[in-house]
């Protein structure tokens, strides 16, 4: 039963931002939004992590509505490395969840290619 | 750090064989998950441990399927007798209950059942 509905694949045009949108309408009140991204061959990648408030670290923004029902990942500044299935996620992590509620589970996610 | 440390990275082996896949998470870490990848399910949480103790297990397949972690350097997720339709990429992923909490995942064993 996937929590998240995200297109299934979107382009970006090198040096430009890469915007991932991410729609959660079901979202619990304290279940955080998560984004990792897969890297062709390689174990999924840790990104951001989020619960209302806008997010930035050195790989990306985390956009979440007032709503919390959507969210948008944002790339500042795409590479050709940034070129991955992304995954957006919603879960409680260990720190405030009742225990057994800590996993994690990946839908489909964006195929995003970025074109040189 | 050296990070999640899978072995073998790649096992290719005959129907009926056990299979003994590795992972040594990252020290501190107090979760480990074991999740598996194929074309066509995707990405499924098999098991995960929270302090060597394992907490859900819903996810694994059927009996053929077993993990452990006798410690808290340690875990091997085997398969006995294996199948063709085993055949995947089997991640292992640590994670700690405090900042930053996202998960490290492996790079992988790719097992072919042939």
């Amino acid at each position: 039963d996937a929590k998240t509905t995200q297109p299934p694949s979107m382009d970006c045009a090198e040096g430009r931002a890469a915007n991932l949108p991410c729609n959660h309408s079901t979202i619990s009140g304290n279940e955080y939004v998560y984004w990792y991204r897969q890297i062709h061959s390689q174990g999924p990648q840790y990104i951001i992590h989020g619960l209302k408030n806008n997010e930035t670290n050195e790989m990306a923004s985390l956009i979440i509505t007032e709503d919390r029902k959507s969210s948008t990942l944002i790339l500042p500044h795409a590479t050709l490395r940034d070129t991955a299935v992304y995954y957006c996620i919603v879960g409680t992590p260990s720190f405030i969840s009742n225990f057994g509620n800590e996993k994690l589970t990946f839908g489909t996610g964006t195929r995003l290619t970025i074109i040189p | 750090d050296a990070g999640v440390i899978q072995s073998p990275r790649h096992e290719v082996t005959e129907m009926g064989q056990e299979v003994t896949l590795r992972c040594k998470p990252i020290s501190g870490h107090d979760y480990l998950f074991w999740y598996r990848q194929t074309m066509m399910r995707g990405l499924e949480l098999l098991i995960y441990f929270n302090n060597n103790v394992p907490i859900d297990d819903s996810g694994m397949p059927e009996d053929r399927f077993s993990a452990k972690m006798p410690n808290a350097s340690f875990s091997t997720l085997k398969i006995q007798p294996s199948e063709p339709r085993d055949s995947a990429v089997y991640f292992c992923a640590s994670s700690q209950d405090k900042p930053p909490y996202g998960y490290t995942f492996g790079s992988g064993t790719r097992l072919t059942v042939v």
